[in-house]
Formats: C-alpha cells, structure tokens, sequence
C-alpha cells in the first residue's frame, strides 16, 4: 500500500529562518499528496494538497511540489514565524472519488523561537 | 459552523471497562472516520463509514465498535479497554466525490487506560 516518510523532529529555528521538511512516498498508481497541519490542542487541519505530479500546492506562505521523478513532496516556507510552531503530517492517498485511506507520515514537531 | 465536534476531550478509565466517544459533524458529509494518534506512529485508521447504515473497518479495527444511525454521528465504543489504548482519538469527516481525500478533524479526545 500506500505510504510517506517523512523527517524526524524536533525541527527547531529562529522567527524569519528558512523551513523545509522533508516528505518522500511510496505509491501505485497516481496518488494526491497533502501537509497537515496541527497546532497545539487542536485537531489536523488540511495546510495544503496536489494532486498530480509537479503539481504546486501552496497556503499561508508554504509550499510543496509534488515531484514524480523524486517522489517527493517537501514542505518549504522562506520565513517562518513563531506562530507556525505546530505538528506538521504529510499523507497520500488515491485519486478516486470513493472513501480514501489517507496514510499519514509520523509528523515533525516545528519549534519557532523569537 | 461547528465543524466535527468530539467529546469528552479527556477520559480515564480502568482496565476491563467500557465508553463511548461521541462525534458529530453539522456538514452534511457523507464520509466519517476515526484515527488514533500515538507517539512516533502518525494516525491509524480504526474505522470508517461511507453513510448511514455502513461502516467498514480500518487499520487497528480490534477492540473498538461504530454504528452510523445518522449521517450527523458516528460514536466509537470500547467495549473493554486495555492499556494499549491509551492514546488520542481524532474523528474526522468528509464529502463524497472530488472532495472525499480532503478531511475536516474534529479537535480529539485523550484516552488514558489505567
């Protein structure tokens, strides 16, 4: 089946430092990728998705592009801010339209000190 | 809009006894979940129903029970817990169609098993 890996954390960086984490898949078929997001005491909450390769997804200044040829999906933001410290999931899952498995990676912890 | 709604946030039981964490979702979605989050592993699938009357099972199925009366809620029950339970719970829902892969979570509920 269907699976991501996807960096260890704690991720720890200064207010303004450049962000990546790192997301790689394994999947049949075509699958949609996606970061999750979760902030302290909530539930996950979809940050950004792409659903084919060199597919682009962005939202609230992040960013990952779906790359088939390393298959990949690396979340980047250029300047990171104290209130982005959160637990950051990549996942993948089919395209169809039916109920989707989505398979989540073991998530990264990001620590943004001021 | 309430979104997905879980309750209790918090709960402690004994081994050997049971409960039921209630969901609830005001969306009209079709699709509902429940995924367990455990240190280390991401989130597994317990169970999943596609609509009223049908639920199917997930990834860590044993030793939990769901029912789908309504499309509003899907409670998850223990029927005898056991230590290696003890875990955070996330509800989560969903359309049916292009937007089934795109899940709303509710905000979970922490379950320790003494």
């Amino acid at each position: 089946g269907n699976s991501v890996t996807q960096m260890e954390g704690p991720v720890t960086l200064s207010e303004e430092a450049f962000l990546t984490i790192n997301c790689t898949y394994t999947a049949t078929g075509y699958p949609s990728l996606f970061w999750y997001v979760q902030y302290p005491g909530e539930g996950l909450q979809l940050l950004l998705k792409a659903t084919k390769a060199d597919d682009k997804g962005s939202n609230k200044g992040f960013e990952a592009t779906y790359r088939k040829e390393t298959t990949s999906f690396h979340l980047e933001k250029g300047s990171v801010q104290v209130s982005d410290s959160a637990v950051y999931f990549c996942a993948t899952t089919g395209r169809g339209t039916g109920f989707q498995k989505l398979v989540f990676g073991t998530g990264t912890r990001l620590l943004v000190s001021p | 809009n309430a979104g997905v709604t879980q309750t209790p946030k918090f709960q402690v039981l004994k081994t050997g006894q049971s409960m039921t964490l209630q969901c609830a979702q005001d969306m009209n979605h079709e699709y509902m979940s429940w995924y367990r989050q455990d240190p280390g592993m991401g989130l597994r699938l317990i169970h999943y129903s596609v609509g009223a009357g049908i639920t199917d099972q997930g990834e860590v199925p044993n030793g939990y029970n769901v029912s789908r009366s309504t499309t509003e809620d899907f409670p998850l029950r223990l029927l005898s817990a056991a230590p290696s339970q003890t875990s955070v719970y996330f509800c989560a829902s969903s359309l049916r169609g292009p937007g089934a892969n795109v899940l709303t979570f509710g905000a979970g509920s922490r379950l320790t098993v003494l």
